[in-house]
């Protein structure tokens, strides 16, 4: 398996701009997760999944941050307007059952950088 | 709130040497405990997990070892190598709440050689 993939892996967009950032998750997976990694806030989640369905939403940080999972294989993540602030490395991460943890594998990130 | 300690956020060995990263967790009925190493520009890699049902795990030279009592869980590697300096995340998957990994802030380790 080629493993989560994301795109774009770098980002460099001007304040005000949307940004849409896209990812597949590992084939058969049916948890997909969407983490930002800041020097300052460290790994946090954003929002995560559940065969498409937004089970947890409340680590986004506030209404510019929207994300979709139309089907299995697919999901997005928009910021509409984008801030310096939001400047961060987005991880996508997918894994099998999470009813009582499992490992999560992360794609390879998206580099954004908003000036 | 589900909480994750790390400690230290920098530690820096000689290669051979052992190194030893601490977290501690919040909530008592948390039951998975994994491990991930971040190489400089690359993607959280898992290296070795835990369960509440185990107090101990060893792959090769690395460790882990969980105090369900005390709440804390420690990552132990031996024979430090160069090529293990990275950052390493410990995570705690809490089943109250948001019912997914919460991340520790991360230790920083550096082997000198």
């Amino acid at each position: 398996d080629a493993g989560v993939i994301q795109s774009p892996r770098h980002e460099v967009t001007e304040m005000g701009q949307e940004v849409t950032l896209r990812c597949k998750p590992i084939s058969g997976h049916d948890y997909l997760f969407w983490y930002r990694q800041t020097m300052m806030r460290g790994l946090e989640l954003l929002i995560y999944f559940n065969n498409n369905v937004p089970i947890d939403d409340s680590g986004m940080p506030e209404d510019r941050f929207s994300a979709k999972m139309p089907n299995a294989s697919f999901s997005t993540l928009k910021i509409q307007p984008s801030e310096p602030r939001d400047s961060a490395v987005y991880f996508c991460a997918s894994s099998t059952r999470t009813g009582n943890g499992n490992t999560i594998y992360f794609g390879e990130g998206s580099w954004l950088t908003v000036v | 709130g589900e909480n994750v300690e790390q400690h230290p956020s920098t530690l820096s060995v000689q290669e051979g040497d052992s190194a030893v990263i601490k977290c501690t967790y919040s909530d008592s009925a948390s039951n998975y405990f994994p491990w991930y190493k971040q190489e400089l520009g690359k993607r959280p890699q898992l290296i070795i997990d835990i369960r509440s049902n185990v107090g101990e795990k060893k792959d090769q030279r690395i460790a882990v070892t969980l105090n369900k009592t005390a709440k804390h869980f420690s990552l132990h590697i031996t024979e430090t190598q160069p090529e293990d300096s990275a950052v390493y995340f410990c995570a705690a998957f809490f089943k109250g709440g948001r019912r997914a990994l919460t991340f520790g802030s991360g230790t920083r380790l550096q082997v000198q050689p």
